[in-house]
C-alpha cells in the first residue's frame, strides 16, 4: 500500500519569498506522483506531475517539484509566491495509471503581504 | 475546458433523512472516484468505477452508503440514512487513461443537523 507524508500542516511565508512544501511517499512499488492545489470552496487542481523522465517537474503558476528516488521525496517549491497563492496543496501518489491517488493531508499555505 | 460537475453543490439536511448526490464525469471518461474530505481525515477514497462497473468500494460503509453508475454520464452517490458524521465535502473526479490526472469536480458540500 502507498502512503504520503506532508510534513508540514500549516506554513505562512511573506510575499515574494521562495517557499518549499514538503512531501515524502512510501510505496513497495513505482509510482506517479501529484501535486494538487485546491482554492476555498472548489475542487482540487492539478499543479504537476511526475510520471517518469526528468525528475525537475514544471507546473503551473511558476511551481515546480523534485523527485528523488533515494529520499522517497517529492517536494513543490516556487521561487517567490503571490498573495493569490494562499491556498491547500495536497501531495499524491498514483500506484498506476488511472488507479485512485492516495493523498496526504496537506499543507496550508498562507502567503502574507 | 471540459470538467466535471456534481449536484448539489451544498446540502442541508436532517439526521435520517436520505441524501444523494451527482456526478457527471468528463465525457469520454471511463474511471470515476468519490473521496470524501473532512478536517480530521484529509481525503479518502470511499469508491471507483470503471466502464461503469465497481471496483472498489471498501472505503464507503456498506449499511448506509450506496454508489452507482446508472450510465456513463452519471455516477451517484447515495447515504440512507445520513447521520452527523457523514457531514464533509464529497467530490468526484475522472480519468481517462494510463498516465492521465484525476479531474475534480468542485464537490457537494454536506451538512447533516
Amino acid at each position: 500500500a502507498q502512503s504520503v507524508t506532508q510534513l508540514d500542516s500549516q506554513v505562512p511565508v511573506f510575499e515574494e519569498a521562495p517557499v518549499e512544501l514538503r512531501c515524502n511517499y512510501s510505496s513497495s512499488v513505482s509510482v506517479y506522483l501529484f501535486w494538487y492545489v485546491q482554492y476555498p470552496n472548489q475542487g482540487l487542481q492539478l499543479l504537476l506531475k511526475y510520471l517518469s523522465g526528468s525528475t525537475l517537474v514544471k507546473g503551473i503558476n511558476g511551481f515546480e517539484a523534485e523527485f528523488n528516488k533515494s529520499q522517497t521525496s517529492f517536494h513543490l517549491r516556487k521561487p517567490s509566491v503571490h498573495i493569490s497563492d494562499t491556498a491547500e496543496y495536497f501531495c499524491a501518489v498514483m500506484r498506476s495509471g488511472n488507479t485512485p491517488l492516495v493523498f496526504g493531508k496537506g499543507t496550508r499555505l498562507s502567503v502574507i503581504a | 475546458d471540459a470538467r466535471v460537475t456534481q449536484t448539489p453543490r451544498h446540502k442541508v439536511t436532517e439526521m435520517g433523512q436520505e441524501v444523494t448526490m451527482r456526478c457527471q464525469p468528463i465525457l469520454g471518461h471511463n474511471t470515476v472516484f468519490w473521496y470524501r474530505q473532512t478536517m480530521m481525515q484529509g481525503l479518502e477514497l470511499l469508491a471507483y468505477f470503471r466502464n461503469r462497473a465497481p471496483l472498489d468500494d471498501s472505503g464507503m460503509p456498506k449499511d448506509r452508503f450506496s454508489a452507482e453508475m446508472p450510465d456513463a454520464t452519471l455516477a451517484t452517490l447515495k447515504i440512507q440514512p445520513s447521520e452527523p458524521r457523514d457531514s464533509a465535502v464529497y467530490f468526484c473526479a475522472s480519468g481517462d487513461r494510463v498516465n492521465s490526472p484525476l479531474h475534480f469536480g468542485n464537490g457537494t458540500r454536506l451538512t447533516v443537523t
